[in-house]
């Protein structure tokens, strides 16, 4: 069954802690990246990555991390430097052979709160 | 960073009726795209209009782009309970490398 992982689907953060979410994808897609959603927002992109082994911040990056050591992976950790980390994260990726942002396939998401 | 608007900000309709949400953004695009959001979930793909089509169709959904005025709408014909969810507009801007999503609609169809 093809499609794109978000583990765990709720987390909790204490106060200085970091915390990694998880984002697996087996379709085969060369582009992945993250959102964040506040409530009742729109989605603000945190960090992407068109392939392996290169990220790019996006608009809100101060804060997070990621890496991209395996394409079908891309995991964002969230700092204790993220001082309002509540939220809901979403994963998402888009297919090779078309243009980078023609179509995202999401994950079901992360609601991630604070202790 | 350039963002699409969404009006309304909410929409209460009946089972039956269309539902029409409009999106604005505010520098030229390379296509426009429409996703909707069940409450908790994920965001789901709906439809892709490009920057030279000022219509679009996908079974009950229909989208319009006016790139003059640098608006899109979308309608939804004869509604569903199912269609209650968010929808939301997002724009991919030539060299952007990303999409930029608009704060969405909460549509709720009551039956």
């Amino acid at each position: 069954d093809g499609g794109i992982t978000q583990s765990p689907k709720y987390l909790f953060r204490k106060e200085g802690q970091n915390v990694t979410l998880s984002c697996e994808q087996n379709l085969n897609h060369d582009a992945m990246y993250w959102y964040r959603q506040d409530p009742g927002q729109g989605l603000r992109l945190i960090y992407y990555s068109q392939i392996v082994n290169d990220f790019q911040k996006g608009d809100i990056a101060e804060g997070y991390s990621v890496s991209r050591e395996k394409k079908e992976s891309f995991p964002l950790t969230v700092t204790s430097a993220q001082k309002n980390p509540t939220a809901f994260y979403l994963c998402a990726s888009s297919p090779p052979g078309q243009g980078t942002n023609e179509k995202l396939f999401f994950g079901s998401g992360t609601q991630l709160s604070v202790l | 960073s350039q963002q699409g608007e969404e009006d309304p900000q909410a929409l209460s309709i009946q089972e039956g009726e269309n539902a029409t949400m409009n999106c604005s953004y505010k520098t030229s695009i390379n296509n426009l795209q429409w996703y909707r959001q069940n409450s908790g979930r994920g965001l789901v793909h709906l439809i892709l209009i490009r920057s030279n089509e000022r219509e679009k169709h996908s079974g009950r959904l229909r989208v319009t782009l006016d790139t003059s005025k640098k608006s899109s709408s979308l309608l939804i014909t004869a509604s569903r309970a199912a269609d209650t969810a968010s929808y939301f507009c997002a724009t991919d801007s030539f060299g952007a490398q990303k999409l930029v999503f608009g704060q969405g609609t909460r549509l709720t169809i009551n039956p």
